[in-house]
């Protein structure tokens, strides 16, 4: 079946522009996380949802950062006036209910977000 | 201090031959998942196994074993009959299932493992 997409999966973009990135997690499955890798370092949790609701945003960054689900399905991650250190690969991930969804998460492809 | 700690950041191995990544861990949690990824230079993040912290036996998937010492706090991957494609950077990551944040992973910082021909 059809695993984690993401789009686009690069983008430039000048510095104190918006971007937004968006996931399309695997069909039924109802958590969904964003996560981000900066060069030469490890994963960063961002924000999870489970459904449409993000019970902790605490990992965006700033308040530049944002995102949103809808439908339980498609989920947007917005970064409002980029800046260079935003560059880096942000990775989306999901996994089913129940206790499967405690054993593994799905990623998907990533997108390469290179501000200038 | 770091929740996941991977002390080789580079692994070189011979073709058929078996290789152990390290993974050691700190957390207070009784319950807990921990979990491999492997990420090939195409960037995406293959999920490789799982291992609860309640689970009696070490996980195995095909190739890949892991290697649970819990006292030790330790979770080393285990891959057998090593192949080309095998190539990849390889994260350990864990789960805490109490305390509300039972949904994300805390991951280490990979080890790039090389296979050689």
């Amino acid at each position: 079946g059809a695993g984690v997409s993401q789009s686009p999966s690069n983008k430039v973009t000048e510095k104190g522009k918006d971007v937004e990135l968006r996931c399309d997690p695997i069909s039924g499955h109802t958590a969904l996380y964003w996560y981000r890798q900066s060069l030469g370092q490890g994963l960063e949790f961002l924000i999870y949802f489970q459904g449409n609701s993000a019970p902790d945003k605490s990992g965006l960054p700033s308040d530049r950062f944002s995102a949103e689900r809808t439908g339980g399905s498609v989920s947007t991650l917005t970064i409002q006036r980029t800046q260079q250190e935003d560059s880096a690969v942000y990775l989306c991930a999901s996994s089913p209910p129940g206790l499967a969804g405690l054993k593994t998460q799905y990623f998907g492809p990533g997108t390469r977000l290179l501000v200038l | 201090a770091q929740k996941i700690t991977q002390t080789q950041p580079g692994m070189f191995v011979q073709e058929k031959e078996a290789v152990t990544l390290d993974c050691t861990y700190d957390t207070s949690d009784p319950s807990y998942g921990l979990f491999w990824y492997k990420q090939p230079s195409s960037g995406e993040m293959i999920f490789l196994i799982y291992q609860g912290s309640y689970d009696q036996q070490n996980a195995t998937e095909g190739r890949y074993s892991l290697n649970f010492q819990k006292a030790r706090k330790s979770a080393n991957l285990v891959i057998s009959a090593s192949q080309l494609g095998d190539s990849a950077m390889y994260f350990c990551a864990m789960r805490e299932n109490s305390g509300g944040s039972n949904y994300k992973l805390t991951f280490g910082k990979g080890t790039l493992l090389t296979v050689n021909p």
